[in-house]
This record gives C-alpha cells, sequence and structure tokens, in this order.
C-alpha cells in the first residue's frame, strides 16, 4: 500500500507570496500524481495532473514538479482565492491514495 | 459540460447498508477511457478513495474496504451506485462521486459538491 505525505500540513502566508507544498510516496509512482484544491462546501478542484500538467483553465500561477517520490505544488504569487486545502494524490495503483492535505490560511 | 451530483440518505443508523446515487451529464459511461469514481472525507481528515467503475464495467475498490463496497452503473440513466454494507460511525463523511478520464494516467477530473453522510443510531 503506497502512503502519502505532504509538508507542511499548515502554513500562513500573504497575498502576493510565493508558496511551496511538498509531497512524498512511500515508493516511487513515475509521474502519476494529482494537485486538488479544496475549500469547505465546495468539490474538490483538480489543478495538475501527471506531476506537471495544469487541468484546464487553472491559472498559470499553479505550478507541480517531480517524479518518482517527491513532488512539489507552487503558487508563484497568492492570491485571496487560493487560501484552501491542497491535496496530492497518487494514481499509481487503483483507486490511489491521498495526501494529508496542506491547509494555505491568511497571514 | 461535465456535472455530477451524489443523492443519498443523509442519516443512516449503525449495520445499516448506505446507498449512494451519482447521477451525471456531459459525458457518457459507454465511451472508451471513462470512469466515475467514488471518494469520501470524513470530517476533518484526508480525502479517500473508495471505488470506481470503468466503461468497460471494469472495477476497482479500495482494498481496505472492498468487502463492504459495491458499484455498479446504469449508463440509460447516467448514474452510478455505490453501496456500503454495515455503516459504522466511522463511515460519517462528506461522499463525492468523479468523472474519470483515463489516458496516459487517470485523473479524477471534476467532481460532484458532495453528500455528508452521518452515521447515528
Amino acid at each position: 500500500d503506497i502512503q502519502m505525505t505532504q509538508s507542511p500540513s499548515s502554513l500562513s502566508a500573504s497575498v502576493g507570496d510565493r508558496v511551496t507544498i511538498t509531497c512524498r510516496a512511500s515508493q516511487s509512482i513515475s509521474r502519476f500524481l494529482n494537485w486538488y484544491q479544496h475549500k469547505p462546501g465546495k468539490a474538490p478542484k483538480l489543478l495538475i495532473h501527471a506531476a506537471s500538467i495544469l487541468h484546464g483553465a487553472v491559472p498559470s500561477r499553479f505550478s507541480g514538479s517531480g517524479s518518482g517520490t517527491d513532488f512539489t505544488l507552487s503558487i508563484s504569487s497568492l492570491q485571496p482565492e487560493d487560501f484552501a486545502t491542497y491535496y496530492c494524490q497518487h494514481t499509481y495503483t487503483t483507486p490511489g491514495t491521498f495526501g494529508p492535505g496542506t491547509k494555505v490560511e491568511v497571514k | 459540460q461535465i456535472t455530477l451530483k451524489e443523492s443519498g440518505p443523509t442519516l443512516v443508523k449503525p449495520t445499516q447498508t448506505l446507498t449512494l446515487t451519482c447521477t451525471f451529464s456531459g459525458f457518457s459511461l459507454t465511451t472508451s477511457g471513462v470512469g466515475v469514481g467514488w471518494m469520501r472525507q470524513p470530517p476533518g481528515k484526508a480525502l479517500e478513495g473508495l471505488a470506481l467503475i470503468y466503461w468497460d464495467d471494469d472495477k476497482h475498490y479500495n482494498p481496505s474496504l472492498k468487502s463492504r463496497l459495491t458499484i455498479t452503473k446504469d449508463t440509460s440513466k447516467n448514474q452510478v451506485v455505490l453501496t456500503m454494507t454495515n455503516m459504522d460511525p466511522v463511515d460519517t463523511a462528506t461522499y463525492y462521486c468523479s468523472h474519470i478520464q483515463l489516458g496516459t494516467d487517470r485523473v479524477d477530473d471534476y467532481l460532484g459538491q458532495g453528500a455528508l453522510v452521518t452515521v447515528s443510531s
């Protein structure tokens, strides 16, 4: 069973800050890694799939990188609508596993 | 435009069986490469994948819950049904269904708003 960890579990940031979230898999998952943004009361929203491919109309301030076991989600300039919880998910096996989440809060 | 909506009971008693329905539009579950999945999020906890079903009726379950889960599809109604037996208070969660696109990777690219299910006597 592949376990996913994320760090930090939470962070405080200001609008305009660069934010980086790390996700680590317990074994290699190639690039089978997705990132979601989740706001309370709303459906999780896919941001990135295959480690680095932006989904649909997701703003270019979001980017993803990594392969194997270590992955990163970056937000180049944090916007007010970006305060949320972010989850990584591997799909190397089915149905896959999510990380515990990183909450991005207002500083 | 792809939309999905979860429906089912908001309250179930321990040991009862939960039946959730995902009704979708904007895609067909007869199209090659398409699937529908279910995941859940207990209060204050992380998301957890539960089950998924593909256009060809291939089904996959979370190994830790496999004995309690059944997923089926009704392509004529654009619905996917998830049943979970022997419900327990720890199963209290918001349950989401998702559209899955299977390509070089598998992507749950659209999710429903979720349905909160409380397990309590």
